[in-house]
């Protein structure tokens, strides 16, 4: 299967600290995708990092991709409360297949 | 449209009762997605397609479930003889072109309730 597994399955920190997440997969793949979702809505398209970059930032989120180790980070610096949401990753299209996310609280 | 949408926004069933959850993708997108989502999960993968083609149902829970997009833009999932354990959001999503570096969008789900 090409289904992202996220670590850790919660996480709870303070206004203003960093936050990682982990994503591990099991197939090859050439790239991969994370998605945010916030509590009764559909999930938000963040980052994709191809399978030739190892790091790729996008304002307050930073993604490494190690292909040898089939894992993947994001981490989102200085968080805020806004950024309390639930964290997806997803190998490549066409099929798109998700795991159980990251919950991310932020605490103001 | 400006993104996908998704309707009705909720949808309480007796159990028994068929339903029919609609998703308008965006306009020009080839691959669209269903997912099921239950309280505290993350989204379950039903089935996808690439214009009317349904390429992959292996998600579908039971023979129950059903999904067609026949003229390749707008799509509908069925429910026949629904149960309690449907009870959950079914999101929709589309994307571009369905190749491998294009993202996909959602639509903000329907909740369904069966009673």
């Amino acid at each position: 299967s090409q289904q992202g597994e996220e670590d850790p399955q919660a996480l709870s920190i303070q206004e203003g600290e960093n936050a990682t997440m982990n994503c591990s997969y099991k197939t090859s793949i050439n790239n991969l995708q994370w998605y945010r979702q916030n509590s009764g809505r559909g999930l938000v398209h963040l980052i994709l990092i191809r399978s030739n970059e190892r790091e790729k930032h996008s304002g307050r989120l930073r993604v490494t991709l190690d292909t040898s180790k089939k894992s993947s980070s994001l981490l989102i610096t200085a968080s805020r409360a806004a950024d309390t949401a639930s964290y997806f990753c997803a190998p490549p299209l066409p099929k798109l297949v998700f795991g159980k996310g990251t919950k991310l609280t932020v605490n103001p | 449209g400006a993104g996908v949408s998704q309707s009705p926004r909720y949808k309480v069933a007796k159990r028994g009762q068929d339903v029919a959850l609609r998703c308008d993708p965006i306009s020009g997108h080839v691959s669209l997605f269903w997912y099921q989502q239950a309280l505290g999960q993350g989204p379950e993968f039903l089935t996808y397609f690439q214009n009317e083609a349904q390429l992959d149902k292996s998600g579908l829970p039971s023979d129950r479930f059903f999904a067609e997009r026949p003229e390749g833009s707008v799509s509908t999932l069925k429910i026949q003889r629904t149960q309690q354990e449907d009870s959950a959001v079914y999101l929709c999503a589309s994307s571009r072109d369905g190749v491998r570096n294009t993202e996909a969008f959602f639509g903000q789900g329907t909740r369904l309730t069966v009673v």
